[in-house]
């Protein structure tokens, strides 16, 4: 079982429904991240979280360390938003000092006109 | 505008080649990492620097090597040994090696092998 699992793999809406894409994980985390990558490749880091709830535009991002869960939330989806998009954990324990993300193996959103 | 550039975004690679792909980033950042990523996984970590003229190995270090003799430079070189070379390779940093701070990621590299 990965330490990171992210639901649902594929996602299709049309423009305008809410989203949400869950991520689940197994270990022991100092911190959350949900990362943004585009058709082309690149990734943009959104959020990253340690508590609560955190909102930016269109986007908002919650955990539950409780329940080790964190949800990313977009209202008003819109055709650009198709992308991957990515949850990532750092782990309590630092390896060698260094930080160490594990990642989800993402969520792939088509949004449509 | 501060960020990280890869280079080149396609790179073909014969049997038996090495091949060396480019890292930079001129935001000043301590830390700099590799990752591999293939079709429905996670992202893997290569190898990792925490500071100039140090790197270490990360999950899937095997076939790869790296140098840090620059702090704006981390290339990573895929050598013969690596036996599944085909990916796409992304280059990241940040600030520094703790965890309370976010990775800033480059576009990426897609290796193929002719």
């Amino acid at each position: 079982k990965n330490e990171v699992e992210q639901s649902p793999q594929n996602l299709t809406a049309q423009e305008g429904e809410f989203i949400t894409i869950n991520c689940s994980y197994s270990v022991g985390i100092s911190a959350l991240h949900w990362l943004q990558q585009h058709p082309g490749g690149g990734i943009v880091s959104l959020f990253m979280l340690s508590s609560g709830k955190k909102k930016h535009g269109r986007l908002i991002a919650t955990i539950n360390i409780q329940e080790k869960h964190s949800s990313l939330h977009i209202t008003a989806s819109h055709p650009r938003d198709s992308a991957v998009y990515i949850c990532a954990v750092t782990g309590r324990y630092i390896i060698q000092g260094a930080q160490k993300l594990v990642f989800g193996q993402g969520t792939r959103l088509t949004i449509n006109p | 505008d501060g960020g990280i550039t890869q280079s080149p975004k396609y790179l073909f690679r014969k049997e038996g080649q090495n091949v060396t792909l480019s890292c930079e980033q001129n935001l000043n950042h301590d830390a700099m990492y590799w990752y591999r990523q293939d079709p429905g996984q996670g992202l893997r970590l290569i190898y990792y620097s925490q500071i100039v003229n140090d790197f270490q190995k990360g999950d899937i270090a095997e076939g790869y090597s790296v140098s840090r003799e620059k702090k704006e430079s981390f290339p990573l070189t895929v050598t013969s040994a690596q036996k599944n070379p085909t990916a796409f390779y992304l280059c990241a940093s940040s600030i520094d090696q703790s965890s309370n701070q976010p990775q800033h990621f480059g576009d990426g590299t897609r290796l193929s092998i002719l």
